[in-house]
């Protein structure tokens, strides 16, 4: 079965410091995987998607993130974090081939900024 | 073009009353998601349907939940005799295939 793992629940970083949302996936066949943002009492806002092309994708907002098959690994980077991107971060991955489409999530990851 | 529309934003019911919650998905789109937000648990897939039809509806529980797609109109997510564990935020994702867009949700909550 599929499963995404985000490390780290709650994480703090200073304004104009690196953010690093960590995401590790299982999956035996190559799978999609998306970034999503969530701001308090809104939907999900889709920051960044991997779909097998490049590996290292570039989303809104100044985000990034880089497909490592060797590390199962999928973490979000932003060189320089701003007060708007305090928010919540989910990593989520289909997988490819299995008929349906649905997401499977990891738990979030809350992101604050200090000034 | 607009995005994904859920109504009603915000919904309460009282135990035992029938909650029915309304997404129109982007123009073009023809597939439809419903996902639960639980505190604690995170974001769930319920189920996912095409027009006139659903095509896994693996994570819907048993009982009292039921949705449908049909030719004309919204996507209906309906729970029969709502009970306190369904408070929940539920939210609605249209596609055109594997990347799906978000609504706003619906935060329901059951007194």
């Amino acid at each position: 079965a599929q499963s995404v793992t985000q490390l780290g629940s709650h994480v703090s970083v200073s304004e104009g410091a690196l953010v690093l949302l960590r995401c590790n996936y299982s999956s035996s066949v190559p799978p999609y995987l998306f970034w999503y943002v969530q701001y308090p009492n809104q939907g999900l806002q889709l920051l960044l998607k991997y779909t097998s092309a490049a590996t290292l994708v570039k989303g809104i907002n100044g985000f990034e993130a880089e497909f490592k098959k060797s590390e199962t690994s999928f973490h979000l980077t932003k060189p320089s974090a701003h007060m708007s991107d305090a928010a919540e971060y989910f990593c989520a991955v289909i997988i490819s081939g299995a008929g349906s489409y649905q997401l499977t999530f990891g738990k979030g990851t809350k992101l604050s900024v200090i000034p | 073009n607009a995005g994904v529309m859920q109504n009603p934003r915000h919904l309460v019911r009282r135990r035992g009353q029938e909650a029915r919650l309304r997404c129109s998905p982007m123009k073009g789109h023809s597939h439809v998601y419903w996902y639960r937000q639980l505190p604690e648990e995170g974001l769930k897939f319920m189920v996912y349907l095409q027009k006139e039809n659903i095509i896994d509806e693996s994570g819907m529980p048993k009982e009292r939940f039921s949705a449908e797609f049909p030719k004309e109109g919204p996507s209906i997510l309906r729970i029969q005799q709502v009970v306190r564990g369904d408070s929940a935020a539920y939210f609605c994702a249209s596609s055109p295939k594997e990347t799906q867009y978000f609504g706003p949700g619906t935060r329901l909550l059951v007194l």
